[in-house]
Protein backbone atom coordinates (compact mmCIF):
# COMPACT_ATOMS: atom_id res chain seq x y z
CA UNK A 1 0.00 0.00 0.00
CA UNK A 2 1.08 3.41 -0.17
CA UNK A 3 3.48 4.62 2.64
CA UNK A 4 4.33 8.44 3.16
CA UNK A 5 7.77 8.59 5.07
CA UNK A 6 8.66 12.12 6.67
CA UNK A 7 12.10 12.70 8.18
CA UNK A 8 13.58 14.01 10.74
CA UNK A 9 11.18 12.34 13.74
CA UNK A 10 12.18 15.07 15.80
CA UNK A 11 13.66 19.00 15.79
CA UNK A 12 15.47 20.84 17.91
CA UNK A 13 16.20 24.61 17.44
CA UNK A 14 16.87 27.58 19.23
CA UNK A 15 14.32 30.36 18.50
CA UNK A 16 15.29 32.34 15.34
CA UNK A 17 16.82 29.07 13.58
CA UNK A 18 15.26 27.89 10.35
CA UNK A 19 13.51 24.10 10.23
CA UNK A 20 12.38 22.23 7.37
CA UNK A 21 10.76 18.47 7.15
CA UNK A 22 10.44 16.26 4.21
CA UNK A 23 7.70 14.27 3.53
CA UNK A 24 8.69 11.19 0.83
CA UNK A 25 5.82 8.97 -0.98
CA UNK A 26 6.37 5.82 -2.45
CA UNK A 27 3.51 6.29 -4.66
CA UNK A 28 2.84 9.70 -7.26
CA UNK A 29 0.12 11.91 -5.20
CA UNK A 30 -2.62 13.95 -6.21
CA UNK A 31 -2.17 15.89 -3.75
CA UNK A 32 -0.55 16.76 -0.33
CA UNK A 33 -1.54 18.37 2.52
CA UNK A 34 0.29 19.56 5.83
CA UNK A 35 -1.03 19.66 9.39
CA UNK A 36 0.35 21.02 12.40
CA UNK A 37 -0.42 19.72 16.05
CA UNK A 38 -0.01 21.93 19.24
CA UNK A 39 1.16 19.87 22.76
CA UNK A 40 -2.12 18.11 23.66
CA UNK A 41 -4.03 19.49 20.77
CA UNK A 42 -5.78 17.90 17.43
CA UNK A 43 -4.38 18.04 13.69
CA UNK A 44 -5.32 21.59 12.06
CA UNK A 45 -4.98 22.31 8.39
CA UNK A 46 -2.24 23.93 7.10
CA UNK A 47 -2.13 24.03 3.34
CA UNK A 48 -2.66 21.91 0.85
CA UNK A 49 -0.50 21.41 -2.67
CA UNK A 50 -2.11 20.13 -6.02
CA UNK A 51 0.73 21.22 -8.85
CA UNK A 52 3.45 19.79 -9.70
CA UNK A 53 6.67 22.03 -8.34
CA UNK A 54 3.82 24.19 -6.37
CA UNK A 55 5.34 26.52 -3.64
CA UNK A 56 3.21 28.49 -0.91
CA UNK A 57 4.23 30.54 1.58
CA UNK A 58 2.42 31.43 4.70
CA UNK A 59 4.36 34.52 6.19
CA UNK A 60 7.43 32.37 7.42
CA UNK A 61 6.38 29.00 6.20
CA UNK A 62 7.10 27.70 3.23
CA UNK A 63 6.13 24.44 1.01
CA UNK A 64 7.32 22.70 -1.52
CA UNK A 65 5.31 19.81 -3.76
CA UNK A 66 7.90 17.92 -5.79
CA UNK A 67 7.98 18.01 -9.59
CA UNK A 68 7.47 14.34 -9.82
CA UNK A 69 4.59 14.53 -6.97
CA UNK A 70 6.02 12.02 -4.69
CA UNK A 71 7.85 14.53 -1.80
CA UNK A 72 7.19 17.77 -0.32
CA UNK A 73 8.62 20.07 2.49
CA UNK A 74 8.14 22.47 4.62
CA UNK A 75 10.25 25.37 5.77
CA UNK A 76 10.21 27.51 8.39
CA UNK A 77 12.49 31.09 8.39
CA UNK A 78 13.88 31.95 12.07
CA UNK A 79 11.06 29.91 14.06
CA UNK A 80 9.60 31.34 16.99
CA UNK A 81 8.40 29.50 20.04
CA UNK A 82 4.47 29.40 19.02
CA UNK A 83 5.88 27.38 16.02
CA UNK A 84 6.44 23.94 18.58
CA UNK A 85 3.71 21.07 17.68
CA UNK A 86 3.97 18.74 15.19
CA UNK A 87 3.45 18.73 11.75
CA UNK A 88 2.38 16.07 9.93
CA UNK A 89 2.09 15.52 6.08
CA UNK A 90 -0.53 13.72 4.62
CA UNK A 91 -0.49 12.58 1.06
CA UNK A 92 -3.58 11.62 -1.19
CA UNK A 93 -3.85 8.82 -4.18
CA UNK A 94 -6.64 7.53 -5.30
CA UNK A 95 -9.34 9.27 -3.11
CA UNK A 96 -7.01 7.96 0.39
CA UNK A 97 -4.99 10.61 2.54
CA UNK A 98 -2.03 8.47 4.25
CA UNK A 99 -0.52 10.40 6.82
CA UNK A 100 3.67 10.62 7.70
CA UNK A 101 4.42 10.25 11.19
CA UNK A 102 5.47 13.47 11.44
CA UNK A 103 8.19 15.97 12.77
CA UNK A 104 8.09 16.82 16.35
CA UNK A 105 10.04 20.58 16.06
CA UNK A 106 10.72 21.97 19.85
CA UNK A 107 12.38 25.60 20.16
CA UNK A 108 14.40 26.92 23.17
CA UNK A 109 13.78 30.66 23.77
CA UNK B 1 -19.83 26.52 15.15
CA UNK B 2 -19.22 23.94 17.00
CA UNK B 3 -17.37 22.22 14.24
CA UNK B 4 -16.21 18.03 15.19
CA UNK B 5 -17.61 17.39 18.39
CA UNK B 6 -16.59 14.14 20.05
CA UNK B 7 -17.01 12.52 23.47
CA UNK B 8 -15.25 11.96 26.12
CA UNK B 9 -12.77 13.41 25.92
CA UNK B 10 -10.99 11.05 28.69
CA UNK B 11 -11.91 7.22 29.59
CA UNK B 12 -10.35 4.63 31.53
CA UNK B 13 -11.54 1.08 30.57
CA UNK B 14 -11.00 -2.60 32.00
CA UNK B 15 -9.70 -5.15 29.51
CA UNK B 16 -12.74 -6.55 28.15
CA UNK B 17 -15.13 -3.74 28.96
CA UNK B 18 -16.79 -2.53 25.86
CA UNK B 19 -17.24 1.19 24.59
CA UNK B 20 -18.81 3.39 22.35
CA UNK B 21 -17.38 7.16 21.19
CA UNK B 22 -19.50 9.66 19.80
CA UNK B 23 -18.12 12.26 17.21
CA UNK B 24 -20.76 14.39 15.59
CA UNK B 25 -20.20 17.04 12.99
CA UNK B 26 -22.48 20.81 12.29
CA UNK B 27 -20.55 21.38 8.76
CA UNK B 28 -22.45 19.29 6.67
CA UNK B 29 -19.60 16.97 5.49
CA UNK B 30 -20.17 13.60 3.65
CA UNK B 31 -17.49 11.79 4.54
CA UNK B 32 -16.45 10.93 8.54
CA UNK B 33 -13.33 9.04 9.81
CA UNK B 34 -11.97 7.74 12.69
CA UNK B 35 -8.03 7.94 13.18
CA UNK B 36 -5.72 6.53 16.43
CA UNK B 37 -2.79 8.14 17.42
CA UNK B 38 0.22 6.26 19.45
CA UNK B 39 3.04 8.21 20.73
CA UNK B 40 6.07 9.01 18.17
CA UNK B 41 3.38 7.51 15.27
CA UNK B 42 1.10 9.50 12.99
CA UNK B 43 -2.73 8.74 12.47
CA UNK B 44 -3.79 5.45 11.36
CA UNK B 45 -7.33 4.98 9.54
CA UNK B 46 -9.44 3.05 11.79
CA UNK B 47 -12.35 3.06 9.56
CA UNK B 48 -14.54 5.53 7.55
CA UNK B 49 -17.61 6.51 6.03
CA UNK B 50 -17.85 8.40 3.09
CA UNK B 51 -21.51 8.79 2.90
CA UNK B 52 -24.25 8.27 4.70
CA UNK B 53 -25.12 4.59 5.16
CA UNK B 54 -21.60 3.31 4.31
CA UNK B 55 -18.77 2.65 6.07
CA UNK B 56 -15.24 0.90 4.69
CA UNK B 57 -12.30 -0.48 6.67
CA UNK B 58 -9.16 1.75 7.15
CA UNK B 59 -5.40 0.28 8.19
CA UNK B 60 -5.87 -1.12 11.82
CA UNK B 61 -9.72 -2.30 11.67
CA UNK B 62 -9.50 -5.40 13.89
CA UNK B 63 -11.03 -4.91 17.22
CA UNK B 64 -13.40 -1.98 16.24
CA UNK B 65 -17.00 -1.31 15.24
CA UNK B 66 -18.59 1.73 13.56
CA UNK B 67 -22.03 2.79 12.56
CA UNK B 68 -22.71 5.97 10.66
CA UNK B 69 -25.61 6.60 12.72
CA UNK B 70 -26.62 9.82 10.32
CA UNK B 71 -25.23 12.30 8.14
CA UNK B 72 -24.14 14.23 11.11
CA UNK B 73 -22.59 11.04 13.48
CA UNK B 74 -20.71 8.97 13.40
CA UNK B 75 -18.97 6.50 16.49
CA UNK B 76 -16.39 3.90 17.21
CA UNK B 77 -17.46 0.86 19.16
CA UNK B 78 -14.66 -1.07 21.02
CA UNK B 79 -16.64 -4.40 21.92
CA UNK B 80 -13.71 -6.12 24.22
CA UNK B 81 -11.04 -3.70 24.87
CA UNK B 82 -7.44 -4.45 24.83
CA UNK B 83 -4.76 -2.79 26.65
CA UNK B 84 -3.28 -2.65 22.72
CA UNK B 85 -6.11 -0.01 22.09
CA UNK B 86 -4.51 2.78 24.51
CA UNK B 87 -4.57 5.52 22.52
CA UNK B 88 -6.01 9.26 21.49
CA UNK B 89 -8.71 8.59 19.08
CA UNK B 90 -9.73 11.42 16.69
CA UNK B 91 -12.56 11.74 14.61
CA UNK B 92 -12.65 13.40 11.50
CA UNK B 93 -14.77 15.04 8.55
CA UNK B 94 -14.21 16.30 5.11
CA UNK B 95 -14.83 19.26 2.59
CA UNK B 96 -14.05 19.25 -0.96
CA UNK B 97 -12.24 22.03 -1.86
CA UNK B 98 -10.30 22.82 -5.20
CA UNK B 99 -9.30 19.75 -6.83
CA UNK B 100 -11.37 16.94 -5.21
CA UNK B 101 -8.95 17.03 -2.29
CA UNK B 102 -10.36 16.72 0.71
CA UNK B 103 -9.35 18.88 4.11
CA UNK B 104 -9.71 17.15 7.11
CA UNK B 105 -11.16 19.09 10.06
CA UNK B 106 -10.73 16.89 13.60
CA UNK B 107 -12.11 16.75 16.35
CA UNK B 108 -10.49 17.82 19.66
CA UNK B 109 -9.53 14.08 20.56
CA UNK B 110 -10.63 11.63 23.29
CA UNK B 111 -7.89 10.00 25.42
CA UNK B 112 -8.31 5.90 26.40
CA UNK B 113 -6.82 3.99 28.30
CA UNK B 114 -7.10 0.41 28.54
CA UNK B 115 -5.92 -1.25 31.90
Amino acid sequence: GQQVMQIPQYQHVQEGEDFTTYCNSSTTLSNIQWYKQRPGGHPVFLIQLVKSGEVKKQKRLTFQFGEAKKNSSLHITATQTTDVGTYFCAGTNAGKSTFGDGTTLTVKP
Amino acid sequence: NAGVTQTPKFQVLKTGQSMTLQCAQDMNHNSMYWYRQDPGMGLRLIYYSASEGTTDKGEVPNGYNVSRLNKREFSLRLESAAPSQTSVYFCASTRTVLSGANVLTFGAGSRLTVL
